[in-house]
């Protein structure tokens, strides 16, 4: 089966422009989650998608985050205007409804340069 | 807050030679999570681990959890090059809290020298 695919791989924005990163995840699989990775620092948790519906988004750092699940397929996040500090690693991840017991799937990053 | 404290973040080791890597959290947790990432590429699971005592060991990889002491090890034996990459582990909050926020350790950097 196809993983998680993310785009683009790499973006390189002025601060004060938008980005716009996209997530496809797993087919059949109702739970989503962004994660991001600064420079230096852990993984941290952004948000969850539970098909449409946003469970938990208490990782968003502020509201020029935005992200959407159209459909419950794919997922969107969109940073307006991006700061110096969105620079980083987002990752996507997508997991089966109802079990943790799996893990979950990531996809391989977009790479966030701020400049 | 849910912390999760890896050690070593970076580990370099000849081929042939035996290493633990140590992931510490702060709560309770009956779920935890061990992945690798090469360089550029997507976070590759390796175990779940799933309840106290549990052991599961894949090639040269074996991964263990001991949920009383919050603890889990990952112990490379006889390390090889392709071993070499970012390793992860992941915690879960105990399952009855609803939650399904994973938080990360910082990842251990293992370079594996001939």
């Amino acid at each position: 089966e196809a993983g998680v695919t993310q785009f683009p791989s790499h973006s390189v924005i002025e601060k004060g422009q938008t980005v716009t990163l996209r997530c496809d995840p797993i087919s059949g699989h109702d739970n989503l989650y962004w994660y991001r990775r600064v420079m230096g620092k852990e993984i941290k948790f952004l948000l969850h998608f539970v098909k449409e519906s946003k469970q938990d988004e208490s990782g968003m750092p502020n509201n020029r985050f935005l992200a959407e699940r159209t459909g419950g397929t794919y997922s969107t996040l969109k940073v307006q205007p991006a700061e110096l500090e969105d620079s980083g690693v987002y990752f996507c991840a997508s997991s089966p409804r109802g079990s943790t017991n799996y893990g979950y799937t990531f996809g391989s990053g977009t790479r966030l340069t701020v400049v | 807050e849910l912390k999760v404290e890896q050690n070593p973040l970076f580990l370099s080791m000849q081929e042939g030679k035996n290493y633990t890597i140590y992931c510490n959290y702060s709560t309770t947790s009956d779920r935890l999570y061990w992945y690798r990432q090469d360089p550029g590429k997507s976070l590759e699971s390796l175990f779940v681990l799933l309840s106290n005592g549990a052991v599961k060991q894949e090639g040269r990889l074996m991964a263990s959890l001991d949920t009383k002491a919050r603890l889990s090890t990952l112990h490379i034996t006889a390390a090889v090059h392709d071993l070499s990459a970012t390793y992860f582990c992941a915690v879960l909050p105990y399952s009855g809290a609803g939650s399904y926020q994973l938080t990360f350790g910082k990842g251990t950097k293992l370079s594996v020298i001939p």
